[in-house]
């Protein structure tokens, strides 16, 4: 069962577009949502992080929107650069339960065209 | 601060031999996490550890694999008679404290031939 759902597999944007991930999740328990990056051969790096007591968190040019009803959360990134092209993974977490273990979604591999 | 160290970064095994993982947590930190992330997929959590203590190990397949973090020296992710689909990425992470984020390493990749 996979409790973390993420779209698109892979996306291509020029320059300065806004490519925006998708996620979605299936358990309520879950209250603690973070984004990765990963670069190749590299490990995920923690990008910005979001709990659903808001339903958008901007951090520079990456902004999580969060919709607790739908059970869904998404990465907007403004003005995208070609140093942003890497793998994003969206992931969750149940804080009050094992909060130290972290689902993941499937990733979306991003591709900014100069 | 030297990051989370992993090594091997590449590992190359055939079919039936052990391959054994190494992750030196940050500086100050006691808690470590290990990771697999298969071709095109998430990484998928695998177990939890603090010094001399396996605290959750419920992402760990049941047999041939272990995992270890003593006193002195790196946390040991140990695969035993490694077979194809074994091969993946292993990351490991660590923090100061499990209510903590936590910080990956650069992974072993894992090659069974």
């Amino acid at each position: 069962q996979q409790q973390v759902k993420q779209s698109p597999q892979s996306l291509i944007v020029q320059k300065g577009g806004i490519p925006i991930i998708n996620c979605a999740y299936e358990n309520t328990a879950f209250d603690y949502f973070p984004w990765y990056q990963q670069f190749p051969g590299k490990g995920p790096a923690l990008l910005i992080a979001i709990r659903p007591d808001v339903s958008e968190k901007k951090e520079g040019r990456f902004t999580i929107s969060f919709n607790k009803s739908a059970k869904q959360f998404s990465l907007h990134i403004m003005d995208s650069q070609p140093g942003d092209s890497a793998t994003y993974f969206c992931a969750a977490e149940n804080s009050g339960g094992s909060n130290y273990k972290l689902t993941f979604g499937k990733g979306t591999l991003l591709t900014v065209n100069p | 601060n030297a990051g989370v160290m992993q090594n091997p970064r590449h590992l190359v095994r055939r079919r039936g031999q052990e391959a054994r993982l190494r992750c030196s947590p940050m500086k100050g930190h006691s808690h470590v996490y290990w990771y697999r992330q298969l071709p095109e997929e998430g990484l998928k959590f695998m177990v939890y550890l603090q010094k001399e203590n396996i605290i959750d190990e419920s992402g760990m397949p049941k047999e041939r694999f272990s995992a270890e973090f003593p006193k002195e020296g790196p946390s040991i992710l140990r695969i035993q008679q490694v077979v194809r689909g074994d091969s993946a990425a292993y990351f490991c992470a660590s923090s100061q404290d499990k209510n903590y984020g936590y910080t990956f390493g650069s992974g072993t990749r894992l090659t069974v031939v």
